[in-house]
């Protein structure tokens, strides 16, 4: 069993819906870090949170560290967002297999 | 711009052959990282630097070795023991390690055997 679960695998949508990418933990992780990954294979860090929520622009991230489950929302979607989304323990040591969202215009 | 650097994008390997993968960072980052990534799997660590001259195991050290000789440098050697070398590489970097600390990534390294 992977020490972090995301949900869902696969995620299609129109453009303009709001998505939800959900993150759970198994292990303690003191912070949580929401990666993004374009199809070349870049990651670019989104968020570091280690309670309450964080905002930025279309993209908000909630974490519960009693519950260890973390969400990722994108308001609007475009197809820009398309990518994969990546939660991981900020200890750098445990990754989930990622969230493929494609955006369809 | 402060960033990493990884090069090459793309790499071939004969069988039995050792290859070296190149991560330079000039974020003046004590820690550094190497992971392997193959589809539809998370991230695997394979080795990581807390600091120049030192560094540790991951979870899938096998078949693979680093150095750290410099605090901006930290290459991967794919060596003729890593049975199963086709993926692709991501180096990072942070300020330090634990938890807390945002990870900078390169742009990776796609190996594949000929």
């Amino acid at each position: 069993k992977n020490e972090v679960e995301q949900s869902p695998q696969n995620l299609t949508a129109q453009e303009g819906e709001f998505i939800t990418i959900n993150c759970s933990y198994s292990v303690g992780i003191s912070a949580l870090h929401w990666l993004q990954q374009h199809p070349g294979g870049g990651i670019v860090s989104l968020f570091m949170l280690s309670s309450g929520k964080k905002k930025h622009g279309r993209l908000i991230a909630t974490i519960n560290i009693q519950e260890k489950h973390s969400s990722l929302h994108i308001t609007a979607s475009h197809p820009r967002d398309s990518a994969v989304y990546i939660c991981a323990g900020a200890d750098q040591f445990y990754f989930g297999t990622g969230t493929s969202l494609t955006v369809i215009p | 711009d402060g960033g990493i650097t990884q090069s090459p994008k793309y790499l071939f390997r004969k069988e039995g052959q050792n290859v070296t993968l190149s991560c330079e960072q000039n974020l003046n980052h004590d820690a550094m990282y190497w992971y392997r990534q193959d589809p539809g799997q998370g991230l695997r660590l394979i080795y990581y630097s807390q600091i120049v001259n030192d560094f540790q195991k991951g979870d899938i050290a096998e078949g693979y070795s680093v150095s750290r000789e410099k605090k901006e440098s930290f290459p991967l050697t794919v060596t003729s023991a890593q049975k199963n070398p086709t993926a692709f590489y991501l180096c990072a970097s942070s300020i330090g390690t634990g938890g807390g600390q945002p990870q900078h990534f390169g742009d990776g390294t796609r190996l594949s055997i000929l």
